[in-house]
């Protein structure tokens, strides 16, 4: 696609319950990358892919966090037993290699809201 | 990690003002972008510029690699240029960017 985009938008759903964000990169861009912002801070680094193969998934900040790739296109990153702390933007780019050597690329991101 | 500073964590512009946005940065890189982060939470690019001069319109920006900062400036400043506004590098060894706090910048009428 043109650019990444990312879905849903905006979430608001119930602490307990499991949500899944997903992501489409730009077409050709092998490296993905995840990242959390709370309000009013910056972006905390959650996990890359290059591929389909995440090599460190040490900034995922607990092991209710997931997050996979069908092969160098859709990411979905899975929220299990959602907190309240989970509330944030979460945000989607891509580049066309990992380690980039050019410009990463951002979605507009998925607001998720745990009441 | 690398670690990211930026300076001044706020400025308040009356519009048609210049400025001078700083980042520190601890490591050396291959990559260090620039964003602005509008009201509405997107993250524009401004520039990829790991080191060296490049100007866009209103803004410029430099990277002095082996000082380790980068600077970006912006001239004659207009209202919708308010947003927070981020450096972002990566070093040798990293594949992520790396995010300082951002400044936050409100231009006034």
């Amino acid at each position: 696609g043109a650019g990444v985009s990312q879905s849903p938008s905006n979430k608001v759903t119930e602490k307990g319950k499991d949500v899944e964000l997903r992501c489409d990169p730009i077409s050709g861009h092998t490296a993905l990358y995840w990242y959390r912002q709370r309000l009013g801070q910056g972006l905390e680094f959650l996990i890359y892919f290059q591929g389909n193969s995440a090599p460190d998934k040490s900034g995922l900040p607990s092991d209710r966090f997931s997050a996979e790739r069908t092969g160098e296109s859709v990411s979905t990153l899975t929220i299990q037993r959602t907190q309240q702390e989970d509330s944030a933007v979460y945000l989607c780019a891509s580049s066309l290699e990992a380690p980039p050597l050019n410009t990463i690329y951002f979605g507009e991101g998925s607001w998720l809201t745990v009441v | 990690g690398i670690q990211v500073e930026q300076s001044p964590p706020d400025l308040i512009l009356q519009e048609g003002a210049n400025s001078t946005l700083r980042c520190n940065f601890s490591d050396s890189v291959n990559n260090l972008q620039w964003f602005h982060q509008n009201p509405w939470g997107q993250l524009i690019n401004l520039f990829y510029i790991p080191s060296g001069t490049k100007q866009n319109g209103r803004l410029s920006a430099t990277t002095v690699a082996t000082e380790r900062y980068s600077l970006l400036y912006i001239s004659s400043s207009q209202t919708t240029d308010s947003g927070v506004y981020f450096c972002a590098p990566i070093e040798f060894s990293g594949y992520a960017l790396n995010f300082g706090k951002g400044t936050s910048l409100l231009v006034t009428p």
